[in-house]
């Protein structure tokens, strides 16, 4: 079973900290994406990483994917009230789904 | 707007009643899902649909069974509902073509079984 392990599940920190939150599996895949999901809502793409060692930034969103194609990391500089959310990590696995990770819940405070 | 819509939003009923959900997507996408996210915000894919056919039926009791009309909509219909089915069910839709482009998710459906 291809699963994707997502680190910390809940992060709770204060305006203007950095973070950094990772999607970690045994699989290699052929991409992955990054949704994030605000309370009420559907998640939301934010990127799709597709070669291994890519970085690609979304304002003070850093993604990065492994060199091994087997885990990706979120880097947050100087986190914003508007950054709270959930973050999911998601790629497709051998049956051409589209799988998540548990999540992580961010909370930044002002 | 473009948009992924599912109807309703909010959805309280007694166990044992049946009840659908609506979906509808205007992008012009090929296939749609349905997913559900339990209490722990898991995501879990229950159907694929391609153009009106079936693609992929996880292992979701039978009572549940998914109506696709054309490749614009894909109804949930959910037959003697239990409390167990209480979550937040997503529709979703994405070309085929298109993987890396994603999936545009509707607001989705929150059901409470009582």
């Amino acid at each position: 079973t291809q699963l994707l392990e997502q680190s910390p599940q809940f992060l709770s920190i204060q305006e203007g900290e950095n973070l950094t939150v990772y999607c970690n599996s045994s699989s290699v895949f052929s991409s992955l994406q990054w949704y994030r999901q605000e309370p009420g809502e559907g998640p939301v793409l934010l990127v799709t990483v597709v070669t291994g060692g890519e970085v690609k930034k979304l304002k003070r969103l850093t993604f990065q994917f492994g060199d091994a194609r087997k885990d990706s990391s979120l880097h947050i500089t100087a986190a914003q009230p508007g950054d709270t959310g959930l973050y999911l990590c998601a790629a497709y696995n051998q049956g051409g789904k589209l799988i998540f990770g548990q999540g992580t819940e961010l909370s930044v405070k002002p | 707007d473009t948009a992924v819509s599912q109807t309703p939003k909010y959805l309280v009923t007694q166990m044992g009643n049946d009840k659908s959900i609506k979906c509808e997507q205007n992008l012009g996408h090929d296939t749609m899902y349905w997913y559900k996210q339990d209490s722990k915000k898991f995501l879990k894919i229950m159907f694929s649909y391609n153009n009106k056919e079936l693609i992929i039926n996880e292992t979701v009791p039978n009572r549940f069974s998914p109506k696709s009309p054309d490749k614009a909509h894909l109804n949930l219909h959910i037959n003697s509902l239990e409390l167990g089915d209480s979550a937040v069910y997503f529709c979703a839709s994405s070309q085929e073509d298109r993987a890396n482009y994603g999936y545009t998710f509707g607001s989705g459906t929150r059901l409470t079984v009582v």
